[in-house]
């Protein structure tokens, strides 16, 4: 199992520029979040998914956009891209096993927004 | 409003200390994680305590969930340099499945 996996790794964007984050899971889980992580402010929680084609909004959902056409896959959309928005992103999924609920995260995305 | 607080914010200790993170809420949860995230990677997940008053040991590291299952504590027992590393509190709630809560993350030092 490669777990988590997402892409790219790092980018740099122009503000006002669009770009998606690719997120994907192979562990057949039902739940899937993004988080924004900022020095000092803990992991943010973006938008999450407790389901293909069911999504909610987190704490800090302005200024993106998440669809679930798959449990595998759950990208993350910068609809204009904001100075404000360079972070760090990580993806996760999760289950609920009977004994609280694991979530697995990816190695992130780091984003510089100039 | 941050549902967890996480304290202390930065802990700076030497090998063979002893230290404690804690972690509270005035909110009921049922069950509340402790991760651990290094550098560049993403948080990886240390225990899951689901049972108010119950207390897990993961070799040094001995975790509480409170008996009113709104508060958690870590504690570590003769700190060792690879110990360094954010340590993240999340709970998870019943109602909204799916989606943690975490707080914002003690930053630990330990210094040979």
């Amino acid at each position: 199992n490669a777990g988590v996996t997402q892409t790219p790794k790092f980018q740099v964007l122009k503000t006002g520029q669009s770009m998606t984050l690719q997120c994907a899971q192979d562990m057949n889980h039902e739940y899937m979040s993004w988080y924004r992580q900022d020095p000092g402010m803990g992991l943010r929680l973006i938008h999450y998914s407790v389901g293909a084609g069911i999504t909610d909004q987190g704490e800090v959902p302005n200024g993106y956009n998440v669809s679930r056409s798959t449990t595998e896959d759950f990208p993350l959309r910068l609809l204009s891209a904001a100075p404000s928005q360079t972070s760090v992103y990580f993806c996760a999924s999760s289950y609920e096993g009977g004994r609280g609920e694991t979530q697995y995260f990816g190695p992130g995305t780091r984003l510089l927004v100039l | 409003t941050q549902l967890l607080e996480q304290s202390p914010q930065f802990l700076s200790i030497q090998e063979g200390e002893n230290l404690t993170v804690y972690c509270n809420s005035s909110s009921v949860f049922s069950s509340l994680q402790w991760y651990r995230q290094e550098p560049g990677e993403g948080p990886v997940l240390l225990v899951t305590v689901v049972t108010g008053g119950e207390v897990k040991k993961l070799k040094r590291l001995t975790f509480q969930f409170g008996d009113a299952r709104k508060d958690s504590s870590l504690h570590i027992t003769a700190a060792q340099p690879g110990d360094t590393g954010l340590y993240l509190c999340a709970g998870a709630k019943g109602s909204t499945l799916g989606r943690l809560y975490f707080g914002r993350g003690t930053q630990l030092t330990v210094w040979p």
